[in-house]
């Protein structure tokens, strides 16, 4: 079974941008949730999507969105980006929902605002 | 404020030891608490304790959850090199939504 897979894994832009991660969950998870990772602030939990909608959501700025699609593909947009901004982004897909269920991460796209 | 603590932040042994690593929480309508292991790539799940009491176990390691106390410990024995990573704690909980706060997690290093 394939894992958890992210596009793109590195990428580089200015600040003021907005940039478009994408995620591909296990093959039938339905559950995807985002997580932003920096030395400093930890793994911090954005928001999680089910049967495309948003189901749960951290304590982020609205400049942080994401959407589902119907094949449980998710994506997630941040825009008017910010040098804090920079960090590995993970996603993690689960069966039906990351409370409830165990977690599978993929390996992250790393960020960087100049 | 809701908060995970993880201790100790760092800890060196060498192999054959075993090892205990503590996780306590302050979160409202507490849902679960899970273990993540994170090498030098994404985290991968170890456990998820919902209930109290309740050892789960793999392998060599094992874990445990007090929600009375509001902490949880990860156990892990004989330690290997292999065993060298993060460890880290998240709590799922409900305020508005469910949300997760991760802590900040444990370093350890096993020396051959």
């Amino acid at each position: 079974k394939a894992g958890v897979t992210q596009t793109p894994r590195y990428l580089i832009k200015t600040r003021g941008q907005q940039v478009t991660l994408s995620c591909s969950p296990i093959s039938g998870h339905r559950s995807v949730s985002w997580y932003q990772q920096t030395p400093g602030q930890g793994l911090q939990f954005l928001f999680e999507y089910f049967s495309e909608t948003q189901r749960n959501k951290g304590n982020f700025p609205g400049r942080f969105s994401g959407r589902q699609f119907s094949n449980s593909r998710s994506e997630m947009n941040v825009s008017t980006l910010e040098l804090g901004d920079s960090a590995l982004y993970l996603c993690a897909s689960s069966l039906a929902g990351a409370l409830s269920y165990e977690q599978y991460f993929g390996p992250g796209t790393r960020l960087t605002v100049t | 404020e809701d908060k995970v603590v993880q201790s100790p932040l760092s800890l060196v042994v060498h192999e054959g030891d075993t090892v205990t690593l503590n996780c306590s929480y302050e979160v409202t309508n507490f849902r679960s608490l899970l273990w993540y292991k994170q090498e030098k790539k994404a985290p991968t799940f170890l456990f998820m304790l919902t209930s109290s009491g309740i050892e789960k176990k793999s392998g060599r390691l094992s874990s445990i959850l007090d929600k009375k106390e509001l902490f949880s410990i990860l156990n892990i024995t004989a330690t290997q090199t292999g065993d060298s990573a993060v460890y880290l704690c998240a709590v799922g909980y409900y305020s508005g939504t469910y949300k997760y706060i991760f802590g900040t997690g444990t370093r350890l290093k096993v020396l051959a």
